[in-house]
């Protein structure tokens, strides 16, 4: 799998946007991007996942650059319960030798 | 609530100690997955399962041992562990071995 390169950490307003960026300069033809995210001592929950076109659910945007180099996950209304380790992960969408491999992610802190 | 319990969420043993942890999914998916989180480090895949059948072990020491009678049951037998196996040990699922994974809640193993 691609290795992807993510800022340890990132501070976001209340209400606000959050963007989380993701570099992945290595990623292959048919390597998804997938984002996670872990709110302290709970289960890794899944966000969103795109191949190369934009992809919108009821949790976030993910944008993702035309040479698919790069990716930005977007939650648009930052709240307190989003504070979380954010991690984006890149591989092969269907291959049971190819797992999650989760890196350090980014730690955003949602504040009041 | 992802559809994946685990029990118990808290867990305290001694090294000499024999214990299982428990994994559930009631999403219907073919593929299960164990994964050890410690402090301050990634997520560590453990095992997988795909219809009941081991398709990869990440060279897990013997002292963790899993058992898939179903694909809705998931155990990890826990035997002789030493401190350093205390972590946060998480069960997931997917539909098929690497595909989108839903994860449980974690249980929190504190060896003494």
């Amino acid at each position: 799998d691609a290795k992807t390169t993510q800022p340890p950490s990132m501070d976001c307003a209340e209400g606000r946007a959050a963007n989380l960026p993701c570099n992945h300069s290595t990623i292959s033809g048919n390597e998804y991007v997938y984002w996670y995210r872990q709110i302290h001592s709970q289960g890794p929950q899944y966000i969103i996942h795109g191949l190369k076109n934009n992809e919108t659910n009821e949790m976030a945007s993910l944008i993702i650059t035309e040479d698919r180099k790069s990716s930005t996950l977007i939650l648009p209304h930052a709240t307190l319960r989003d504070t979380a380790v954010y991690y984006c992960i890149v591989r092969v969408g269907r291959n049971a030798g190819n797992m999650l491999t989760f890196g350090g992610g980014t730690r955003l802190m949602v504040k009041p | 609530e992802t559809g994946v319990t685990q029990t118990p969420r808290h867990l305290v043993m001694g090294m000499t100690n024999k214990k299982s942890l428990k994994c559930e999914q009631h999403l219907g998916h073919n593929a299960m997955y164990w994964y050890k989180q410690s402090a301050k480090k990634p997520l560590e895949l453990m095992f997988v399962y795909s219809l009941e059948e081991r398709v990869e072990n990440n060279s897990v020491p013997s002292r963790f041992s899993p058992e898939c009678p179903n694909s809705s049951h998931l155990f990890l037998h826990l035997h002789t562990l030493q401190p350093e196996d205390s972590a946060l040990y998480l069960c997931a699922s997917s539909q098929e071995p690497g595909e989108t994974q839903y994860f449980g809640p974690g249980t929190r193993l504190l060896v003494l």
